[in-house]
């Protein structure tokens, strides 16, 4: 079963980095996975699509901030720099045959 | 520019139906497969369905098969979710999606609307 995992929370401080991590199932490490920011009362923006060679593609107007990065089943996202609207919900997502699925979220507190 | 407009949302009673729609405009939209995508109050994103860019693949996730259809209007740009035989587990903020990728049937989701709030409620 096609299934991604995420922990619930992180923090960092203000002007650090930090990376969120988004797992696998076991025998879909091949997959590749995107990442979604959901800032408070907003709706979702899309960020980037990661592939299993750490190969990453941005959407429109994603700061260079943000890069992915790829280790066996582990996607992972890496935001430097970490301003105060960086403060938001990162969702991964991928898809298989007859569905889509997403990570439970991780909520990111900014110090 | 890209932009996906949902509307349809409202207050309606357990049991009762809805129909949300999708107003797409910036891009080709025949070219597109198109997803829906829901929020509960306080939880995470929920994938509800997929239809491809002629209608011709659908996908359902499959606790809502049965109850949800998904439909599109490419001449009229516009994507649709029918909902009937509605509880009040359903009660979310209702989203559609673009996948970014063209050639294939399933991708990424590259754009969101701001999504439409239904609330299933006696």
């Amino acid at each position: 079963q096609l299934v991604l995992t995420q922990l619930p929370s992180a923090s960092a401080s203000l002007g650090a980095s930090v990376t969120l991590t988004c797992t696998l199932s076991t025998g879909h490490s091949s997959y590749a996975i995107a990442w979604h920011q959901q800032q408070p009362e907003k709706g979702p923006r899309y960020l980037m699509k990661v592939n299993s060679d750490g190969s990453h593609n941005k959407g429109d107007g994603i700061p260079d901030r943000f890069s992915g990065s790829s280790s066996g089943a582990e996607r992972y996202l890496t935001i430097s720099s970490l301003q105060s609207e960086d403060e938001a919900d990162y969702y991964c997502q991928t898809w298989g045959t007859g569905n889509r699925v997403f990570g439970g979220g991780t909520k990111l507190t900014v110090l | 520019e890209v932009q996906l407009v949902e509307s349809g949302g409202g207050l309606v009673k357990p049991g009762g139906s809805l129909r949300l729609s999708c107003a797409a405009s910036g891009f080709a939209f025949s070219s597109y497969n198109m997803n829906w995508v829901r929020q509960a109050p306080g939880k995470g994103l929920e994938w509800v369905s997929s239809i491809s860019s002629s209608g011709t693949f659908i996908d359902y996730a499959d606790s809502l098969r049965g109850r949800f259809t998904i439909s599109r209007d490419n001449t009229k740009k516009l994507l649709y979710l029918q909902m009937n035989s509605l509880r009040a587990e359903d009660s979310a903020v209702y989203y559609c999606a673009r996948d970014e990728e063209m050639a294939t049937y399933g991708s990424s989701f590259d754009y969101w609307g701001q999504g439409t709030l239904v609330t299933v409620s006696s």
